[in-house]
């Protein structure tokens, strides 16, 4: 089965700066990322998601950018806002044919106003 | 349209007894999941079903848990004999189609305490 590694657990950046989250995977099948924003008390979110036909997505301050060979992708958020303030995971599907999706330990990110 | 809705928001239940987690998912999606979240980590995959096809169970942690979609909308969870150690958040997700390469949408969850 696939295993995901994400760091850092903990990540604190003064407003305006970035915030980059990684996560490695093991299972080199994989072809599909996304990348889910959880606040307290609430639902995950997708954010972003990118396909391994691809090496960089971004939408607005977010990007995601994946590399196969090393099989690590990476989440960057670009002048972060308080309301960035969230816990982060990254997932990455199983291949062996059905969707168990894996997640990532989380990252619980702090923007100081 | 409706996003995927849990009930209860939360259970409080004492050790021992019998709970039951209901899901509704967004309204034709084909693959709904369910996930086991634990205070400070990320979710825990637990089964997945195919319409009323559950085709993988093999992270329920036990055979206390079972999970069910006999018509292929409405899943339930179901927790026997509850332990403290199943308290935590369970999350239920769907998607549209049987591919894997398509997000997720969850539910608010369902917060059980086991006393």
């Amino acid at each position: 089965g696939e295993n995901v590694e994400q760091h850092p657990s903990t990540l604190s950046v003064q407003e305006g700066d970035s915030a980059v989250i990684k996560c490695t995977y093991s299972d080199s099948a994989s072809n599909y990322f996304p990348w889910y924003k959880q606040e307290l008390g609430k639902r995950p979110q997708l954010i972003i998601d990118i396909r391994s036909n691809v090496g960089e997505k971004k939408d607005q301050r977010i990007a995601v950018t994946l590399n196969k060979t090393a099989k690590h992708f990476s989440l960057h958020i670009t002048e972060t806002q308080p309301e960035d303030s969230a816990v982060y995971f990254c997932a990455a599907p199983y291949s062996g044919g059905y969707q168990k999706v894996t997640f990532g330990i989380g990252t619980k990110l702090q923007v100081i106003p | 349209g409706a996003g995927v809705s849990q009930s209860p928001r939360y259970k409080v239940a004492k050790r021992g007894q019998d709970v039951a987690l209901r899901c509704d998912p967004i309204s034709g999606h084909v693959s709904l999941f369910w996930y086991q979240q634990a205070l400070g980590q990320g979710p825990e995959f637990l089964t997945y079903f195919q319409n009323e096809a559950q085709l993988d169970k093999s992270g329920l942690p036990s055979d206390r848990f079972f999970a069910e979609r006999p018509e292929g909308s409405v899943s339930t969870l179901k927790i026997q004999r509850t332990q403290q150690e199943d308290s935590a958040v369970y999350l239920c997700a769907s998607n549209p189609g049987s591919s894997f390469n398509q997000p997720q949408h969850f539910g608010d969850g369902t917060r059980l305490s086991i006393l």
